[in-house]
């Protein structure tokens, strides 16, 4: 069974600019998160969709969006890049979010460079 | 709100010995508890899992965890500890309602020497 699979792995930009990684959760599995890790803050929490529909979001500014595709892929967006905006960013993948046990499953992560 | 506290950003464990992690947690109701590991870039793979069943949890590569709720923490151990542990680890809360938004502590790193 593949797991998570986020693309690109690297990826330079510059500041003003805009990006839009994607994620690709393991098959039957429908709720998406995302998370921006840094050395300075370590690991947060961006957003998590579920079913087409952003169910939580974290505390980061609205530069920040996502979206979730009906075949449960997931992409979000960063807008007028900043230098703080270098960092891991790690997409996790579950079966249902809801009153659930079920672990995240983590990608490898598309590590984001602002120049 | 939820919170994690991992006491000590490094830990430094001969080949073969204890190894122990702390983590504390802060949760208003009862909380579902993660360990996970890092390795080099790479993601995170869960370690184990507490969602209040066993409060011993036993998980992958010989690891296991308590869950203490009258000390509200969640601490990892290994018996032996193999060059192959080096890595970081980051403990993790969520709770039931919203249990894909997991709030992580600042990870402990791992370093086995000879």
């Amino acid at each position: 069974k593949a797991g998570v699979t986020q693309t690109p792995r690297y990826l330079i930009k510059t500041r003003g600019q805009q990006v839009t990684l994607s994620c690709s959760p393991i098959s039957g599995h429908r709720s998406v998160s995302w998370y921006q890790q840094t050395p300075g803050q370590g690991l947060q929490f961006l957003f998590e969709y579920f079913s087409e529909t952003q169910r939580n979001k974290g505390n980061f500014p609205g530069r920040f969006s996502g979206r979730q595709f009906s075949n449960s892929r997931s992409e979000m967006n960063v807008s007028t890049l900043e230098l703080g905006d270098s960092a891991l960013y790690l997409c996790a993948s579950s079966l249902a979010p809801t009153e659930s046990n079920q672990p995240q499953h983590f990608g490898d992560g598309t590590r984001l460079s602002i120049l | 709100a939820q919170s994690v506290t991992q006491l000590g950003s490094h830990v430094s464990v001969s080949e073969g010995a204890l190894v122990l992690l702390r983590c504390n947690y802060s949760s208003s109701v009862p909380p579902y508890l993660f360990w996970y590991v890092q390795y080099p870039n790479q993601g995170l793979q869960l370690l184990l899992k507490y969602t209040s069943a066993a409060t011993l949890v036993k998980g992958i590569n010989g690891f296991e965890a308590e869950f203490k709720k009258s000390e509200t923490s969640f601490h990892l151990t290994k018996p032996s500890a193999h060059m192959s542990d080096a890595a970081e680890y980051f403990c993790a809360v969520s709770v039931p309602g919203t249990a894909s938004k997991l709030t992580f502590g600042t990870g402990t790193r791992l370093q086995v020497t000879l």
